[in-house]
């Protein structure tokens, strides 16, 4: 199974902040990651797909990038409303395994 | 407007059965794959199963593997869950999720439309 690792577990930034999250998978897995925005009580939400296409609808602050094993996940101007865990998914090989998630919040 | 709704869960004791249901309206159902995603309580997120358009293709978790069985009922635009020898540690929030294809396999692609959750608890 390939496993997947995010870091940090947490964080706590600024309003305005660029915001960066990595996650890395235990073997190549191209560009088959998905990131999703879990706000509390919530379902999670598609944000990007294909490790840098973003969801219709989803703001132009969030974006996503690499390929291979190494991924990251940015905010560019960290809003309020932003406040969630955020997940990467790889759907390379079953099982689609998510990430351990990082909890974003507001210092 | 895509919706699902999921349904089935309450309180269970270890050993016992449950059965889940996730009720799709507003695409064509029979033409998605579609998975089970679980959360437990203050946890992240863990995939559970997952099965192809026409049932041909299904997938478990290690974790639940020989325990639980997903099947669809396209005709009635539902997917189910069925629990088998639940255990304490299967207690969480139960959502079931439409899949966008990415590729030809049922896991292939991203998960695009989730409904709120069934919540399963396991305990005696």
């Amino acid at each position: 199974d390939i496993q997947m690792t995010q870091s940090p577990s947490s964080l706590s930034a600024s309003v305005g902040d660029r915001v960066t999250i990595t996650c890395q998978a235990s073997q190549d897995i191209s560009n088959y990651l998905n990131w999703y925005q879990q706000k509390p009580g919530k379902a999670p939400k598609l944000l990007i797909y294909d490790a840098s296409n973003l969801e219709t609808g989803v703001p132009s602050r969030f974006s996503g990038s690499g390929s291979g094993t190494d991924f990251t996940f940015t905010i560019s101007s960290l809003q309020p409303e932003d406040i969630a865990t955020y997940y990467c998914q790889q759907y390379d090989n079953l099982p689609p395994a998510f990430g351990p998630g990082t909890k974003v919040d507001i210092k | 407007e895509v919706q699902l709704v999921e349904s089935g869960g309450g309180l269970v004791q270890p050993g016992r059965s449950l059965r889940l249901s996730c009720a799709a309206s507003g695409f064509t159902f029979d033409d998605y794959a579609m998975h089970w995603v679980r959360q437990a309580p203050g946890k992240g997120l863990e995939w559970v199963s997952g099965i192809s358009w026409n049932s041909g293709s299904i997938g478990y978790a290690d974790s639940v593997k020989g325990r639980f069985t997903i099947s669809r009922d396209n005709a009635k635009n539902s997917l189910y869950l069925q629990m088998n020898s639940l255990r304490a540690e299967d207690t969480a929030l139960y959502y079931c999720a439409k899949v966008f294809p990415r590729g030809f396999d049922f896991w292939s692609g991203y998960l695009d439309y989730w409904g709120q959750g069934t919540l399963v608890t396991v305990s005696s």
